[in-house]
């Protein structure tokens, strides 16, 4: 398995609240991503990586913001939680070099905002 | 942009019998192709990618899927089901080489009876 972990693993807090989900990873890949998935829709891109400091959007990055300072660590942060950011969240990473547009996956988040 | 179709929400398939999900895209050329699984409570795991050539490709857990240029179809298809093949598959789509971004359709729930 890919090393990639994700933390938390679950997450309540409250609707106005900052919230921040890490995902670290121990290949060396280049590219990481964020995905919310929500039943119905599959996973959606929020935002991704090609490279420390290189960041661009997905196709439902509003509400969300990202850092990577690090190969190896990328941060989604909601800066003002809200219910409808209640989702699983899923971060995947990848190395077009080696393989391709194949991603592989972390455990995800399990975040609810009440 | 390109999108990805899978019409059936939910399948129910009994132990033993065959099993096939559908997949259509929308793209111009020929995309990179790929299935994920999903046990609950997990994360996504690759099942099975197409790039090119041989359009019949074998993947992980005894799964294969056909790509159909002429259908924009990229079906999954397992022989004999087993009680463990209950979950979540995701068909995804990348545009091409240089696109490092996969969007997904809304899934397949499999439920396997006795």
């Amino acid at each position: 398995d890919a090393g990639i972990t994700q933390s938390p693993r679950h997450k309540v807090t409250e609707t106005g609240t900052p919230v921040t989900l890490r995902c670290h990873q121990t290949e060396n890949h280049r590219y990481m991503y964020w995905y919310r998935q929500d039943p119905g829709h599959g996973l959606r891109l929020i935002h991704y990586s090609y490279g420390v400091k290189d960041t661009d959007k997905g196709e439902v990055s509003d509400g969300y913001s990202v850092s990577r300072s690090k190969t190896e660590d990328f941060l989604l942060t909601l800066e003002s939680a809200t219910s409808s950011q209640t989702s699983v969240y899923f971060c995947a990473i990848s190395e077009p070099r080696v393989s391709y547009n194949e991603q592989f996956f972390g455990p995800g988040t399990r975040l609810t905002v009440l | 942009a390109q999108s990805v179709t899978q019409p059936d929400i939910h399948i129910t398939v009994s132990e033993g019998a065959s099993l096939e999900l559908r997949c259509n895209y929308s793209y111009g050329a020929t995309p990179y192709l790929f299935w994920y699984v999903q046990s609950p409570g997990q994360g996504l795991q690759l099942l099975l990618k197409y790039f090119s050539g041989d359009t019949l490709v074998q993947g992980i857990k005894g799964f294969e899927a056909e790509f159909k240029r002429s259908q924009s179809s990229f079906n999954l298809r397992k022989p004999s089901v087993h009680w463990s093949d209950a979950a979540e598959y995701f068909c995804a789509v990348a545009s091409g080489s240089n696109d490092y971004k996969l969007s997904f359709g809304a899934g397949t729930t499999v439920t396997v009876r006795a």
